[in-house]
């Protein structure tokens, strides 16, 4: 049971330039989430889902785009890198329950230069 | 808005105290707190949830409670050890729904042997 998975780890991206940060989880939850850490702050939620075929935005959800094509992955992708999305990004899972944890990825680090 | 604070200074405390770590929050009355782990580089892992209905709760050495006439919420780890050295996030139910959480900034906690 691997939990939630993110790749890659690191990433330096230049400004301008795309890519989908991947996320999978094998515990077969149904709500997904995509936060941003920057430092000394909170985590911001950018984007989630409660089940496949259904996304919706957070706090943060500008210059970012989602899908959520099966139960299991939840992909980020960045379409014009810009150095302000310069952050670590964390991908979390949850049952459907309001109560319950969420269960967080290791983090991709991404830097736009 | 919700805003949910918490102390930004990082705690020191000695081996074999009890941490107090606090969590404020205004404009909002949330179902259920929880409060998480975050160590360097890695992804927060849950430690305990507690609902509004509760005054308490505890796990093992770890304590929490929720007054919501205060609008706060204290986490106490009793006979600290230097293992629990890391940041603590306070995370609140978001009035958008949809169990998504609004997290705190953390505070960190250093316990020196």
């Amino acid at each position: 049971n691997a939990g939630v998975t993110q790749t890659p780890k690191f990433r330096i991206l230049k400004i301008g330039q795309s890519m989908t940060l991947q996320c999978t989880q094998d515990m077969n939850h149904n709500y997904m989430y995509w936060y941003r850490q920057d430092p000394g702050m909170g985590l911001k939620l950018i984007y989630y889902s409660v089940g496949a075929g259904i996304t919706d935005k957070g706090e943060v959800p500008n210059g970012y785009n989602v899908s959520r094509s099966t139960t299991e992955d939840f992909p980020l992708r960045l379409e014009l890198a810009a150095p302000s999305q310069t952050s670590v990004y964390f991908c979390a899972s949850s049952s459907s329950s309001s109560y319950n944890e969420q269960f967080f990825g290791p983090g991709t680090r991404l830097t736009v230069l | 808005s919700q805003k949910i604070e918490q102390n930004s200074e990082a705690l020191n405390i000695q081996e074999g105290k009890t941490a107090t770590l606090t969590c404020n929050y205004t404009n909002y009355s949330p179902a259920y707190l929880q409060w998480y782990r975050q160590d360097p580089g890695r992804g927060p892992v849950f430690l305990l949830l507690i609902r509004e209905n509760e005054k308490e709760k505890r796990k093992e050495r770890l304590k929490v409670t929720f007054d919501t006439t205060l609008k706060q919420s204290l986490f106490h780890i009793t006979a600290s050890q230097p293992a629990d050295s890391a940041t603590y996030l306070c995370a609140l139910e978001a009035n958008s729904g949809y169990s998504t959480l609004t997290f705190g900034k953390g505070t960190m906690l250093l316990v020196s042997p």
